[in-house]
């Protein structure tokens, strides 16, 4: 039971565009969700977070959209830069405490290729 | 303020062994979760512990274990191997603040089971 889904394996853009990074999710209980950047044989970094209380959080080139509704959020990277290439991985928690403590459920990750 | 340490960042041990893998989060932290990254199951929770306690598992074998000394540093143990605990393994550390669950990762430690 996959309750974190990146649905496109891999997303190319050209130096300069947009990228835009989807992730859905099916847990009701989910309130925080967090955007990684991942470079191989690393560990992630993060990127961006935000809480079920908003539906916007933006940070420099780095915008996070939620769209509770549709348990749906997004990543836009404006501009995109060839040094954003990497795995992109979103993750989600709870607060509800117990089973919630410490605990992220990530997406499969989306591959971004920046070409210049 | 140094990011999390893991030690080793390689390890290669044999089957049947078994393996300890060290965590030491950004000063300040008192939460230290534990992960492990394979291609095929991609990154999953192992457990979390606070002030020396675990507060929460993911499912895993017994054979997966750990523990959190005073100092907020973490070790976890994977005894009698298997190949198919060949991975990455992550740790993070976090501060705990109420409705913020923002993790920072160490490098990583590659185990390969032959």
């Amino acid at each position: 039971d996959q309750q974190v889904k990146q649905n496109s394996p891999s997303l190319s853009v050209q130096e300069g565009r947009i990228s835009i990074l989807n992730c859905d999710y099916t847990n009701s209980m989910f309130d925080y969700f967090l955007w990684y950047k991942k470079y191989p044989a690393e560990g992630p970094t993060f990127l961006i977070s935000i809480s079920s209380i908003k539906d916007k959080n933006e940070d420099g080139r780095f915008t996070v959209f939620l769209n509770k509704s549709a348990k749906h959020l997004s990543l836009h990277i404006v501009p995109s830069q060839p040094g954003d290439s990497a795995v992109y991985f979103c993750a989600a928690s709870g607060s509800a405490g117990g089973t919630s403590y410490g605990k992220l459920t990530f997406g499969q990750g989306t591959i971004l290729t920046v070409h210049p | 303020k140094a990011g999390v340490t893991q030690t080793p960042r390689y390890l290669i041990k044999t089957r049947g062994q078994q393996v300890t893998l060290s965590c030491s989060p950004i000063s300040g932290h008192r939460s230290v979760s534990w992960y492990q990254q394979t291609p095929g199951q991609g990154l999953q929770f192992l457990f979390e512990y606070f002030s020396e306690t675990q507060r929460n598992k993911g499912n895993f074998p017994g054979r997966f274990s750990g523990r959190q000394f005073s100092n907020s540093r973490s070790e976890m143990n994977v005894s009698t191997l298997e190949l198919g605990d060949s991975a990455l393994y992550l740790c993070a550390s976090s501060l705990v603040i109420s409705g913020n669950n923002e993790q920072f990762f160490g490098p990583g430690t590659r185990l390969t089971v032959l």
